[in-house]
């Protein structure tokens, strides 16, 4: 079946630590995305990728970092230097329209919520 | 102000009533707009995308006032299984911008 999965689904991590979250997509999207959603709050984006090889900061990247080394891969690592790393966080992939680079629909993993002791 | 502005609910509506939401967004170059649905403590789904002429899904419908900035959902003769948050998503350049979402209960 296609579809965006994300490992693991929970995570505990100790303060100082650095952690890397598994995003993996097999719908041949070009562009995928990383957010972050905290309780009771909208979505917001960390990092996004149009392209392998390349990649954007979004509204909230302070603390955060990616790769794109292969199409179907968006790793994301949650560095020691991100102050409230707590939260659900949530990969999507998309295939931007034909009217541009932008973003389509987008498709999310079932996410995974980081906890931090 | 935010980019896209939901009443956060939730919104308590029994078995079979008719309920809707309200979206507003600030960005008038805004492009395209959708509906997400969401359950409690997982991912958000696509719902519907919302056409300028309004558009249809069963019982649910979404119309866009693009002169008034806003976006609404309207669902009619409500399940049980329609208990969730609700997302008004706006794309506005390249990226989604996310409402903090309106949450729904029926009740039987």
């Amino acid at each position: 079946d296609g579809g965006i999965t994300q490992s693991p689904k929970y995570l505990f991590r100790k303060e100082g630590q650095n952690v890397t979250l598994s995003c993996e997509q097999n719908l041949n999207h070009d562009a995928m995305y990383w957010y972050r959603q905290d309780p009771g709050q909208g979505l917001r984006l960390i990092y996004y990728s149009q392209i392998v090889n390349d990649f954007q900061k979004g509204d909230i990247a302070e603390g955060y970092s990616v790769s794109r080394e292969k199409k179907e891969s968006f790793p994301l690592t949650v560095t020691s230097a991100q102050k409230n790393p707590t939260a659900f966080y949530l990969c999507a992939s998309s295939k931007p329209g034909l009217a541009g680079v932008g973003a389509d629909t987008q498709y999310f993993g079932p996410g995974t919520r980081l906890t931090v002791l | 102000r935010k980019e896209v502005e939901q009443d956060p609910g939730p919104f308590n509506v029994p078995e079979g009533a008719t309920v809707a939401f309200n979206c507003t967004y600030s960005n008038s170059a805004s492009q395209s707009f959708f509906w997400y649905r969401q359950d409690c403590r997982k991912e958000p789904k696509l719902l519907m995308s919302v056409y300028s002429s309004g558009n249809e899904d069963g019982r649910f419908t979404a119309q866009l006032n693009r002169a008034s900035q806003y976006i609404s959902l309207l669902i009619r003769d409500s399940k049980l299984s329609d208990s969730a948050t609700y997302l008004c998503v706006v794309n506005a350049g390249n990226m989604l911008t996310f409402g903090g979402g309106t949450r729904l209960m029926v009740k039987p």
